[in-house]
């Protein structure tokens, strides 16, 4: 079945570090990729997502690339601050499907 | 364009005492609706999703019940709390076609005591 994996967390960093998150994926066909992030007593939010190979999804300052000979989807963002501190989730979509699968969200910290 | 309405936002409710949250979408028609939880911690659990009114697909068996009477309304509903219950709920709809992700509600945050 598909199935999402994360990095475990919390990752912890200083204000205008670089950050990585790993996602990595396992699915039949061509999914889509997203990426959610979640602040603190709140639902999820759409945060950006790639809908097939090689597509970059940007919002906000983060990034992540569609790598389907990893299998990959990375977020990334080159200065973090304080207001990034949140739980983040990346999730894929089959394409004709109906439910989404959730990787187990990491949570990041940033200190000033 | 889309919302999603989901309330109450908080609500406290005693062992043994019924359970209705209710979720709406605005703005689109023939939705895909999603009720999730998610205990301490981080982790999302899909509790139900429904492609059309009175479809109702259950993942997890348990003591609550979800039910759609209308095309852009989704319930969650429990006759008997546990404590067990206890945890953030999220609605969330999507398009027909997954590749465009899900929007969720803001959540809400039951207590049972």
């Amino acid at each position: 079945g598909n199935s999402v994996t994360q990095m475990e967390g919390p990752v912890t960093l200083s204000e205008e570090a670089f950050l990585t998150i790993n996602c990595t994926y396992t699915a039949t066909g061509y999914p889509s990729l997203f990426w959610y992030v979640q602040y603190p007593g709140e639902g999820l939010q759409l945060l950006l997502k790639a809908t097939k190979a090689d597509d970059k999804g940007s919002n906000k300052g983060f990034e992540a690339t569609y790598r389907k000979e990893t299998t990959s989807f990375h977020l990334e963002k080159g200065s973090v601050q304080v207001s990034d501190s949140a739980v983040y989730f990346c999730a894929l979509s089959e394409r004709n499907g109906n439910k989404l699968v959730f990787g187990a969200g990491t949570i990041l910290r940033v200190k000033s | 364009s889309q919302t999603i309405h989901q309330w109450p936002a908080t609500l406290v409710q005693p062992v043994g005492s019924p359970l209705s949250l209710e979720c709406t979408v605005e703005g689109t028609s023939n939705p895909n609706l999603y009720w999730y939880r998610q205990a301490a911690g981080r982790g999302l659990q899909l509790l139900f999703y429904s492609v059309g009114i009175g479809q109702i697909s259950s993942e997890v068996p348990q003591n609550l019940s979800a039910s759609r009477p209308q095309d852009r309304q989704f319930i969650l509903s429990s006759k008997k709390l546990l404590l067990s219950d206890s945890g953030f709920y999220l609605c969330a709809w999507s398009a027909r076609q997954g590749e465009y992700g899900y929007t969720f509600g803001s959540g809400t945050r039951l207590t049972v005591v």
